[in-house]
């Protein structure tokens, strides 16, 4: 399978704390993303990371990625009640530009 | 910019209809990329048009079918509805230039009775 594979698959967190969620897949890739989706709607573009990149920041969010142990992790900081949702990441394949490739998600529930 | 817009956003059909939805991109954008998203499959990819041509494929039965106009508006089609099929359907529109990231509409959520 080429798709990313989150974990953990659910995470509750108290507002004001950081939230890490991880990311794996199985072969060499171009980029990955990350996307966010709030409950039945569609999904928002988060941060997207190059293969020769090891760290990016976007606001509170941080994402890393490790191309030797094939993994992406992301890092809300001081996170809040509005960062409730499904976080997918999508590892774009050389071959398949045009089509990304989710896990499951990781849903989080941020207690106000 | 107006964004990815996807018509309609509910439908209830019966097993054995067909239906079809749009799809209307950000303006400017080319490709069009459909999925369908289920509690039990997760988000899976269906299929991507980029100026009218099915670029890339999903592995999903000959009854889901697409489509591209000259304007990137783009339609699926589901033929011989399954109980199975219901689910939220996303399309995703990329602009032209080459980036990744994909622009999400609000989808169209399918119940098959």
């Amino acid at each position: 399978s080429q798709q990313g594979e989150e974990d953990p698959q659910a995470l509750s967190i108290q507002e004001g704390e950081n939230a890490t969620m991880n990311c794996s897949y199985k072969t060499s890739i171009n980029n990955l993303q990350w996307y966010r989706q709030n409950s039945g709607r569609g999904l928002v573009h988060l941060i997207l990371i190059r293969s020769n990149e090891r760290e990016k920041h976007s606001g509170r969010l941080r994402v890393t990625l490790d191309t030797s142990k094939k993994s992406s992790s992301l890092l809300i900081t001081a996170s809040r009640a509005a960062d409730t949702a499904s976080y997918f990441c999508a590892p774009i394949y050389n071959t398949n530009a045009g089509k990304s490739t989710f896990g499951d998600g990781t849903t989080l529930t941020v207690k106000p | 910019k107006a964004g990815v817009t996807q018509t309609p956003r509910y439908l209830i059909k019966t097993r054995g209809q067909q239906v079809t939805l749009s799809c209307s991109p950000i303006s400017g954008h080319r490709s069009v990329s459909w999925y369908q998203q289920t509690p039990g499959q997760g988000l899976q990819f269906l299929f991507e048009y980029f100026s009218e041509t099915q670029r890339n494929k999903g592995n999903f039965p000959g009854r889901f079918s697409g489509r591209q106009f000259s304007n990137s508006r783009s339609e699926m089609n589901v033929s011989t509805l399954e109980l199975g099929d219901s689910a939220l359907y996303l399309c995703a529109s990329r602009p032209p230039s080459g980036s990744y990231e994909q622009y999400f509409g609000p989808g169209t959520r399918l119940t098959v009775t």
